[in-house]
């Protein structure tokens, strides 16, 4: 069955950067993007971002331009999200999830768990 | 970017009502690329309704969505104890993906 795993809750300093991973497990790693969403505790769903799999291709939101970098390791089938120059507004739960299909834009059929990062001095 | 506006903020139910949930965009949604996630606490969304009116794989069919263009809405033709929640409407049509702010459907 499809599965994306995460990396377990960061704490981190204003100002140092953060890494979380997306294990993804039960198809072709390869063949979906993978989006990142972030959330505000009580808040809404925030896109920052995809990768594609297959040839290491980005698109980022305007508002994360220069601070977000996201790679790929198809060896281990993991995708990676780094926030840099963290502030106190980044301490906010962040997600993985699969778009649905490749062909065309499409929706997140399978999401990760969550990854928590705290933003204190 | 599409904005998306939901409402109402806040749906008060009982278990076997109707609920109907709206989202609005702030431009023409391209292709009805518009999809409906739950999210209840703890736990990551989860995919019910895509291309408008497409149920995702196992989502039960009291759970239907409709609309074109930038109106919207997601119907539960009869609320079941685990509907109570927070739904979100994203639209795919352009990038950036844009979601809505949320509608959390309560037990009254």
């Amino acid at each position: 069955q499809v599965q994306l795993v995460q990396s377990g809750a960061e704490v981190k300093k204003p100002g140092a950067s953060v890494k979380v991973s997306c294990k993804a497990s039960g198809y072709t790693f390869t063949g979906y993007y993978i989006h990142w969403v972030r959330q505000a505790p009580g808040q809404g769903l925030e896109w920052m971002g995809r990768i594609n799999p297959n040839n290491g291709g980005t698109n980022y939101a305007q508002k994360f331009q220069g601070r977000v970098t996201m790679t790929r390791d198809t060896s281990i089938s993991t995708a990676f999200m780094e926030l840099s120059r963290l502030r106190s507004d980044d301490t906010v739960l962040y997600y993985c999830a699969r778009e649905r299909r490749s062909s065309h834009l499409d929706a997140f059929d399978y999401w990760g768990q969550g990854t928590l990062v705290t933003v204190s001095s | 970017e599409i904005v998306l506006t939901q409402s109402p903020g806040t749906l008060s139910l009982s278990p076997g009502e109707r609920a109907t949930l709206s989202c609005r965009a702030s431009q023409s949604v391209s292709s009805s690329y518009l999809a409906w996630y739950q999210q209840k606490p703890g736990q990551a969304p989860r995919l019910l309704i895509y291309d408008a009116s497409s149920r995702a794989t196992g989502i039960p069919d009291r759970f239907s969505g409709s609309g074109s263009g930038t109106d919207f809405s997601l119907t539960i033709s009869r609320l079941e104890p685990e509907d109570f929640a927070v739904y979100h409407c994203q639209q795919y049509g352009s990038s950036p993906w844009t979601f809505g702010q949320g509608t959390k459907v309560e037990i009254k």
